[in-house]
């Protein structure tokens, strides 16, 4: 396991439907967090994980957004009845609850609503 | 007003200058700092993890924190093509919460 890992990694998509993406965290790595970031802006938090419990979740997650992470390993965000300003990159990134929590992003799902 | 902020450039320099990236925040609850590399449409890569006030150097790369003044800086020694990119600064309050970033800026490195 060499990083975290994401799917798809592009999504184009027409306005009003549902997508799901996925992320795989680095293996032992109990911490699980989503970021969106639109172009030329830096990622924005959305909502993290300690294992299967979801610890916070951002205001700019609005009711069309949930994630989940069932077993505490991998985890899903679902957008539904998508809107065009929901067209953005969707990062996944992991941490091991140490102390010194070093978050490692994977390389994003690419998200275009038409 | 954003947490932290960044210009955005572009920096555009020659191959083997020395190039000095800046962050200010404002939330005096940060107590981590991180800078991140990100290439064109891929996602962030970790440079440097520092915590409260002080320096970090790690071969051409020096973090530099002054919590002061609110002030992050990252310098890169000897700067290759290949550090051509956008670098993000990040801070969180508490190890493992969420990280606020600034908005990135552009560095173009000239051959």
């Amino acid at each position: 396991d060499t990083g975290v890992s994401q799917d798809p990694r592009h999504k184009i998509t027409k306005r009003g439907q549902n997508v799901t993406f996925r992320c795989d965290p680095i293996s032992e790595h109990n911490r699980l967090y989503w970021y969106r970031q639109t172009l030329g802006q830096g990622p924005e938090f959305l909502t993290y994980f300690q294992n299967e419990a979801q610890l916070e979740k951002s205001r700019l997650l609005s009711d069309r957004f949930s994630a989940e992470r069932p077993k505490g390993s991998f985890s899903t965000l679902e957008i539904q009845r998508t809107e065009q300003g929901d067209s953005a990159m969707y990062l996944c990134a992991s941490s091991w609850d140490s102390g010194q929590e070093t978050q490692y992003f994977g390389p994003g799902t690419r998200l275009l609503v038409l | 007003q954003k947490e932290v902020e960044q210009d955005p450039g572009p920096l555009s320099v020659p191959e083997g200058a020395i190039v000095s990236l800046n962050c200010t925040y404002s939330n005096s609850a940060f107590q981590y700092f991180m800078w991140y590399r990100q290439y064109s449409r891929k996602g962030p890569e970790l440079l440097m993890y520092t915590y409260s006030s002080g320096n970090k150097e790690d071969g051409r790369f020096t973090a530099q924190v002054d919590k002061s003044s609110k002030y992050i800086s990252l310098f890169i020694r000897d700067s290759q093509p290949s550090d051509s990119a956008t670098y993000l600064c990040a801070a969180e309050r508490n190890a493992g919460n969420m990280l606020t970033f600034g908005g990135g800026t552009r560095l173009m490195v000239k051959p």
